[in-house]
């Protein structure tokens, strides 16, 4: 059975930062193209980010060079460094590789 | 960038009645490899979103028979024959030719 498990979301002020990961089980991350998709409190689906199978990374416009995707093999774990969170940032957070999305992580941006 | 237009917004639903969402997408989504890249998930309340259809028509492991996605290049549709309890939710469509991008979604309701 395929799993996929983020932690690492949380409360963080404006300009801070936060690392997210998404422990995979029964699929392979590196195998797949692996993505982040945020959802804001009462909005739609928004793609965050993605790694592909190669390792080319790619990011939506509004975390270009704040958030870096990242992943581990050894530890079939896919990562999200998000850097200078706004209040903007505010949403769960679910990584997901088509078939398959985790059950997502609250990340709240708030002083 | 590609954009993902979804209609209708809302749509109310007699249970046991067909049900029909169109999605529209900017460019073309035929790849050279001869594969259309347009998915569609529904999201149930308080849940991650689950895929139904990938690739315009193919139904996702354990997807009932009542869901159905046809279309090609711009032009896409999800159906669904007749409509359960269970069905309820926002739909969304998805493309993945370039990058990732998600249509606004349509909020399925039951009468």
């Amino acid at each position: 059975e395929v799993q996929l498990v983020e932690s690492g979301g949380g409360l963080i002020q404006p300009g801070g930062s936060l690392r997210l990961s998404c422990a995979a089980s029964g699929f392979t991350v590196s195998s797949n193209y692996m993505t982040w998709v945020r959802q804001a409190p009462g909005k739609g689906l928004e793609w965050v980010s993605v790694i592909y199978s190669g390792g080319n990374t790619y990011y939506a416009d509004s975390v270009k060079g704040r958030f870096t995707i990242s992943r581990d093999n050894s530890k079939n774990t896919l990562y999200l460094q998000m850097n200078s969170l706004r209040a903007d940032d505010t949403a769960v957070y679910y990584c997901a590789s088509i078939g398959y999305w985790g059950q997502g992580t609250l990340v709240t941006v708030s002083s | 960038d590609i954009v993902m237009t979804q209609t209708p917004l809302s749509l109310s639903v007699t249970p046991g009645q067909p049900a029909s969402i169109s999605c529209k997408s900017s460019q073309s989504l035929l790849h050279s490899d001869g594969k259309t890249y347009l998915y569609w998930y529904l999201q149930k309340p308080g849940q991650p979103p689950q895929l139904l259809i990938y690739e315009v028509s193919n139904r996702f492991s354990g997807v009932p028979d009542r869901f159905s996605g046809s279309g090609s290049g711009t032009d896409f549709t999800l159906k669904i024959s007749r409509v359960e309890a269970e069905d309820v939710g926002v739909y969304y469509c998805m493309q993945s030719i370039q990058l990732l991008t998600f249509g606004g979604g349509t909020k399925v309701e039951i009468k």
